[in-house]
């Protein structure tokens, strides 16, 4: 099974900060990798496909980057309404494994 | 646009067998693969497995053998069937639609999930 390493598991941001949340693969698996954003009793909600692609709908601040092992998501400019939690998946080989997920506060 | 709905019971006695449906409005379920994912209290996303449309499936090993994933075309439907069940499976079960690209396979849209506890 590829292991998904992510971090921090959980941070503390204010409105208008720049955060990034890292994921990192157990082994190299290209673009595989896909980005959902979770609120507690709702669906959740992909933000980014083949690691840079924004899903349609997605506001523009989010962004995705890397490729092979390390990968990030980028929220450019924080909104009240992205406090949330945050899990990078890898497709690239079932099984399908999720990061532990990134929580995301309000400082 | 495509909504997913899980239904099935909420408490599931331990040994016995948890089944949920996986309704598909607003478009076809054919042409695309389904997966089921589960989310323990207190813990991350796990992938349980998919079905293509016309019944081809892969399985996590962690639950090979105790699952069955089944879909019904006529009825837009697809089904979960988790049996000899523990306090461990115990979860918010949901369903969604894998998408492929060139790039990548994703989950979109999700189920809002329903939660299944295990429980004498």
């Amino acid at each position: 099974d590829i292991q998904m390493t992510q971090s921090p598991s959980s941070l503390s941001a204010s409105v208008g900060d720049r955060v990034t949340i890292t994921c990192r693969a157990s082994q190299s698996m290209s673009t595989y990798l896909n980005w959902y954003q979770h609120k507690s009793g709702r669906a959740p909600k992909l933000l980014i496909y083949g690691a840079s692609s924004l899903q349609n709908g997605v506001p523009s601040r989010f962004s995705g980057s890397g490729s092979g092992t390390d990968f990030t998501l980028t929220i450019s400019s924080l909104q009240p309404e992205d406090f949330a939690t945050y899990y990078c998946h890898q497709s690239y080989s079932t099984p399908y494994t999720f990061g532990q997920g990134t929580k995301l506060e309000i400082k | 646009q495509v909504h997913l709905q899980e239904s099935g019971p909420g408490l599931v006695k331990p040994s016995e067998t948890l089944s949920l449906t996986c309704t598909v409005s607003g478009g076809s379920i054919n042409n695309y693969y389904w997966s089921w994912i589960r989310q323990p209290p207190g813990r991350g996303l796990e992938w349980i497995g998919y079905i293509y449309y016309r019944g081809s499936i892969n399985y996590s090993p962690s639950l090979q053998g105790r699952v069955t994933i089944s879909v019904d075309t006529s009825k837009n439907q697809f089904f979960l069937k988790l049996n000899s069940v523990t306090a461990a499976d115990t979860a918010v079960y949901y369903c969604a639609r894998n998408s492929r690209g060139n790039s990548s396979v994703w989950f979109d849209p999700w189920g809002q999930g329903t939660l299944v506890t295990v429980s004498s």
